[in-house]
């Protein structure tokens, strides 16, 4: 089955600077690849998604990347704000069932 | 509109209790997954059904866990009996499609945060 791995699990990162999170993924026929920001006590929400036809978007600050060659993908934040502090998981799919990877803890510092 | 809606929020209970935790999807939902988080794996898809029906249990970690859809509004993950390795964070999450290159969007309920002493 598919199996995700995110690096790194927690980040730190000055206030203003940008972060990166990167993610690989097992399974060729995956095609779909959502992120999702979890806030203290709370589920998971989209943030934004990409699907294989595609190999970047951008949406304000976020961006994500796709390498379908070296299956991996990339979640940039600019311009980090404190409210960006969460975890965020990375997932891959191939239409059914979405597989999660571990989460990175991300700190922004003031 | 309403979301995701899980319950208990909270429990606690002793090693060898029955736990069941409960979901009511968003209305109109056709796929239904429940999750389960803890720092050491992060968030594992444990059972996932669509239009009322299990589709894939590959996640359930032994048959002492059971799930069960009996109608499109609800949902139920029961452990039974409950062990100590077993606490953890369970999420239920909905979606308009669960097949097909028409992956939708998982909408979380706030979880259900399981102890077992």
């Amino acid at each position: 089955g598919e199996n995700v791995e995110q690096h790194p699990s927690t980040l730190s990162v000055q206030e203003g600077d940008s972060a990166v999170i990167k993610c690989t993924y097992s399974d060729s026929a995956s095609n779909y690849f959502p992120w999702y920001k979890q806030e203290l006590g709370k589920g998971p929400q989209l943030i934004i998604d990409i699907r294989s036809n595609v190999g970047e978007k951008k949406d304000q600050r976020i961006a994500v990347t796709l390498n379908k060659t070296a299956k991996h993908f990339s979640l940039h934040i600019t311009e980090t704000q404190p409210e960006d502090s969460a975890v965020y998981f990375c997932a891959a799919s191939k239409g059914d069932k979405i597989i999660f990877g571990k989460g990175t803890r991300l700190h922004i510092l003031p | 509109d309403a979301g995701v809606i899980q319950s208990p929020r909270h429990e606690v209970t002793e090693m060898g209790q029955e736990v069941t935790l409960r979901c009511k999807p968003i209305s109109g939902h056709n796929s239904l997954f429940w999750y389960r988080q803890t720092m050491m794996r992060g968030l594992e898809l444990l059972i996932y059904f669509n239009n009322n029906v299990p589709i894939d249990d590959s996640g359930m970690p032994e048959d002492r866990f059971s799930a069960k859809m009996p109608n499109a509004s609800f949902s139920t993950l029961k452990i039974q009996p409950s062990e100590p390795r077993d606490s953890a964070v369970y999420f239920c999450a909905s979606s308009t499609d669960g097949t097909g290159l028409n992956t939708g969007e998982l909408f979380f309920g706030e979880g259900s945060r399981l102890t077992v002493l």
